[in-house]
């Protein structure tokens, strides 16, 4: 299986600051014949389901604020926040889909300071 | 909009079979653009993709979770359901369903339900 490292496990970052999130796989998730990468962010808030930020490390789903973006290729990868606001506290997933069984980072956990 | 949302019993008694349905509105389990997943996080840990199954019935379930589970959907009903047996301990999460998005392979979740949390306990 594709082992997930997220770090750091918490963060907190004052509003209008930027956040970093790590992701590093154990293997690729760049293939090659296509020049993708395999990697999608979540975040999850309490009480929400929850929801697909980012697939193919850096391609934003529709309706998330520009505020977020992914960067990275092979193993390792990065969500930003670039000015952090209230409603982006919640933790924060990274999962392969290169390989089954598909896998997830342990996730980072973004809070205000 | 698409919606799925999560039914089950909440409590579950070890060695007892956990089962647990997805019903899907705003869009169609008969899809041939998607697979419906179930993917469940324990208490303060990761998540973890329990398998997906096609309308057709084709499945694919995580190695990890061995031969305890089985999936089926319904199209009649626009759901998709879970069942997962001899549960233990280690098996309380909260359980999610959702969309997965599949191209000739399994790809990320874009749509999911709100979680529904389960827990093994005599």
């Amino acid at each position: 299986d594709i082992v997930m490292t997220q770090s750091p496990e918490s963060l907190a970052v004052s509003l209008g600051e930027r956040a970093t999130i790590n992701c590093r796989s154990s293997q690729t998730v760049l293939y090659s014949a296509n020049n993708k990468n395999y990697l999608a962010w979540y975040q999850i808030k309490p009480g929400q389901p929850p929801k697909l930020l980012i697939s193919w490390a850096s391609t934003r789903e529709s309706g998330v604020p520009d505020r977020f973006s992914g960067s990275g290729s092979g193993t390792d990868f990065t969500l930003t926040i670039g000015s952090l606001q209230a409603e982006d506290v919640a933790v924060y997933f990274c999962q392969q889909y290169i390989g089954t069984p598909l896998t997830f980072g342990g996730g980072t956990k973004v809070e205000i300071k | 909009q698409l919606q799925l949302q999560e039914s089950g019993p909440g409590l579950v008694k070890p060695s007892e079979t956990l089962s647990l349905t997805c019903t899907v509105s705003g869009g169609s389990v008969s899809s041939r653009s998607f697979y419906w997943g179930w993917i469940r996080q324990p208490p303060g840990k990761g998540l973890e993709w329990i398998g997906s199954i096609y309308y057709s019935g084709s499945t694919y379930n995580n190695p990890s979770l061995k031969s305890r589970v089985t999936m089926s959907v319904d199209t009649s009903k626009n759901q998709f359901s879970l069942k997962l047996s001899s549960v233990i301990a280690t098996d309380t999460a909260v359980y999610y369903c959702a969309r997965h998005v599949w191209s000739s392979n399994w790809y990320y979740f874009d749509f999911w339900g709100q979680g529904t949390l389960l827990t093994v306990s005599s």
